[in-house]
């Protein structure tokens, strides 16, 4: 246990589906990750929150929408999404510059 | 963009044997981390390096910043079954905390 919670561990949804994916640190982290890993690409980058804002964005689709009502939840809301998605989504946290915790993961599958 | 690039992908030795991998970008790096990801589970941190010419040991493992930080590398003496996973470098340089990762290196290991 890294004190980084994820939920759903596993989601399948459809293309037309709305989802959301949540993390969760009690750590005092102030800044918080959403990564996705594939096969093909394994750890991308997909936005940085520091203190509650968004300070990257890693050219992410806007099917993929973040939210972060403060610094110790983060949410991605997945809508519309295309089956070369499907990969398992990994949460991290950390103080500012120092090692990242990350979460289990959630394993999605879009058929 | 920033790139950091990690060899070999893949590597497969028997159990005593040692594994190495390495990290290298184009740029000069101000810190590097590494991370070890188990079959199944998520990265987990192991060491950061920041001073040029670095060294650090942990039991078996030997972890090396080059002089020009440029280049790191992670060397695992007399490899054991538990060693298995993926071993990712990552470039910590940004000043938002993100991490630029390696495509890493999964070692499998014949007992």
């Amino acid at each position: 246990e890294t004190g980084v919670t994820q939920t759903p561990r596993h989601l399948v949804m459809g293309m037309t589906n709305k989802k959301s994916l949540k993390c969760e640190q009690h750590l005092g982290h102030n800044a918080m990750y959403w990564y996705k890993q594939s096969a093909k690409k394994p750890l991308e980058l997909m936005f940085v929150y520091n203190f509650k804002e968004q300070t990257e964005n890693n050219s992410v689709p806007s099917r993929f929408s973040p939210e972060c009502p403060n610094s110790s939840h983060l949410f991605l809301h997945l809508h519309t999404l295309q089956p070369e998605d499907s990969a398992l989504y990994l949460c991290a946290s950390s103080l500012a510059g120092g090692e990242q915790f990350f979460g289990p993961g959630t394993r999605l599958t879009v058929l | 963009g920033q790139q950091v690039m990690q060899i070999p992908q893949y590597q497969h030795v028997q159990e005593g044997e040692d594994f190495t991998t390495y990290c290298n970008s184009s740029t000069t790096l101000s810190n590097i981390q590494w991370y070890k990801q188990r079959p199944g589970g998520h990265p987990v941190f192991l060491i950061q390096l920041v001073k040029s010419g670095e060294v650090k040991k942990q039991k078996r493992l030997t972890f090396q910043f080059g002089e020009a930080k440029k280049n790191s590398s992670l060397h695992i003496t007399a490899t054991q079954t538990t060693d298995v996973g993926t071993y990712f470098c990552a470039d910590g340089s940004s000043n938002t905390g993100k991490l630029i990762f390696g495509q890493g290196t999964t070692l499998q290991v014949k007992p």
